[in-house]
């Protein structure tokens, strides 16, 4: 069964410390790992899609990287409008369309 | 704009009833689906459909119905029979070609009141 675990539940971070986010994942098959940004009360805004170990993307103080079993968020001297749940999903092989969600990691940025 | 539209954003259901969450999108996407969002767990798939006329029941399809009569609409259903509808609901929609990332909606709370 694919398995997609996220980790820590919780960040909290001072303006401009920068961390990582950790999702690590179970697939028979890996077709794509997805990150998303959700806000309170909204729907997740996509930000990455990862194919192959080795892959990375960036996007303002956002890097994603992929190994076989895990991918990580780096947030590079984040800011306080960087606070949101960050969300990783796995799309299998074998599973058309579905993905699997981790349960998310809370980041608050602090002034 | 494109992009896709559930309404309402808030709902509120009596014990025993049905209802209905709309879900619009005109960025021509042939693929729709339906995720539950509870506090402190991944979002979890309730119904799919690739195509028009076609849907496919996810993770946690019990108590749920759903049809898909246009390419640009995908209700979703709640119905009596779920047991513990109150959650954030969110529609999301992709492309079928390869590699689906998925771009979703603005969601909708319901709540059994």
């Amino acid at each position: 069964e694919d398995q997609v675990t996220q980790s820590p539940e919780a960040l909290r971070l001072q303006e401009g410390e920068s961390s990582s986010l950790n999702c690590s994942y179970t697939v028979s098959g890996l077709r794509g790992l997805f990150w998303y940004r959700q806000d309170p009360g909204k729907g997740p805004e996509f930000l990455f899609t990862l194919y192959s170990a080795g892959e990375e993307k960036e996007k303002e103080r956002l890097k994603a990287t992929l190994t076989k079993k895990e991918s990580f968020l780096h947030i590079t001297a984040p800011k306080p409008e960087d606070s949101a749940t960050y969300l990783c999903a796995v799309q299998a092989t074998d599973s058309w369309g579905k993905l699997q969600f981790g349960a998310g990691t809370q980041v608050v940025v602090t002034p | 704009d494109g992009g896709i539209t559930q309404s309402p954003k808030y709902l509120f259901r009596k014990e025993g009833q049905n209802v209905t969450l709309s879900c619009e999108q005109n960025l021509n996407h042939d693929a729709m689906y339906w995720y539950r969002q509870d506090p402190g767990q991944g979002l979890r798939l309730i119904y799919y459909s690739q195509i028009v006329n076609d849907f496919q029941k996810g993770d946690i399809a019990e108590g749920y119905s759903v049809s898909r009569e246009k390419k640009e609409s995908f209700p979703l259903t709640v119905t009596s029979a779920q047991k513990n509808p109150t959650a954030f609901y969110l529609c999301a929609s992709g492309t079928d070609r390869g590699t689906t990332e998925a771009f979703f909606g603005q969601g909708t709370r319901l709540t059994v009141v």
